[in-house]
């Protein structure tokens, strides 16, 4: 079966632009997962969908990101101004949402350098 | 916020020694699951044991789990250099929402 996609590989922006993430998790998985990972720390849950609704988001900065997933499916995450401390790798992941399937599957994650 | 802390945060060992990494967290969980992560990369799911389940198995891998310590650990036996990675535990409340720790850097030397 297919991964989980995730694009670009890498960004480099300078600070106060804008920049959009794109995440499309494995077919059939109705969870889907957007993680911030800072360099030499473990990864932040900042958004949580079920299906094409929001679960959790209690960790993402709204005044700055925005995430959206449109037909329960494809995701985008952005970020209007960057920060320095934006500077991290963006990880997708989606799961099935199964009981007894609690697996998260993880893209190869975009990794944002804010100058 | 991290649910989990890991220890220690980095472990250098040399090949076909085993490897242990410790986990402890905060809040009631559902089940715990161990990651790997190899250097630019998405995270790997390895294992999972449930609140209800004391240890488990997997190849080289063993887990424990002790609820009342709030505390986990993962073992690698005969590790090899491919086994240089980051290891994250991550929890789950029952509500499919997964927090991880701070992650133990493993360095294999063959």
């Amino acid at each position: 079966e297919a991964g989980v996609a995730q694009s670009p590989r890498y960004k480099i922006i300078e600070k106060r632009q804008s920049v959009a993430f794109w995440c499309n998790p494995i077919s059939g998985h109705a969870t889907l997962y957007w993680y911030q990972q800072i360099l030499g720390q473990g990864p932040k849950l900042l958004i949580q969908f079920q299906n094409n609704g929001v679960v959790d988001d209690s960790q993402l900065p709204k005044d700055r990101f925005s995430a959206e997933r449109l037909k329960g499916v494809d995701s985008t995450l952005k970020i209007q101004p960057a920060k320095l401390e934006d500077s991290a790798v963006y990880l997708c992941a989606s799961s099935p949402y199964r009981a007894g399937n609690e697996k998260l599957f993880f893209g190869s994650g975009t990794q944002l350098s804010v100058l | 916020s991290q649910q989990g802390e890991e220890d220690p945060q980095a472990l250098s060992i040399q090949e076909g020694e085993n490897a242990t990494m410790n986990c402890s967290y905060k809040t009631s969980i559902n089940n715990l699951q161990w990651y790997r992560q190899n250097s630019g990369r998405g995270l790997v799911h390895l294992i999972l044991i449930r609140s209800n389940e004391r240890e488990k198995h997997s190849g080289r891998l063993r887990v424990t789990l002790d609820t009342s310590k709030k505390s986990s650990s993962l073992l690698i036996t005969a590790s090899r250099a491919a086994d240089t990675a980051s290891y994250f535990c991550a929890t789950d409340s029952g509500t499919y929402k997964y927090i991880f720790g701070t992650g133990t850097r493993l360095k294999v030397l063959a």
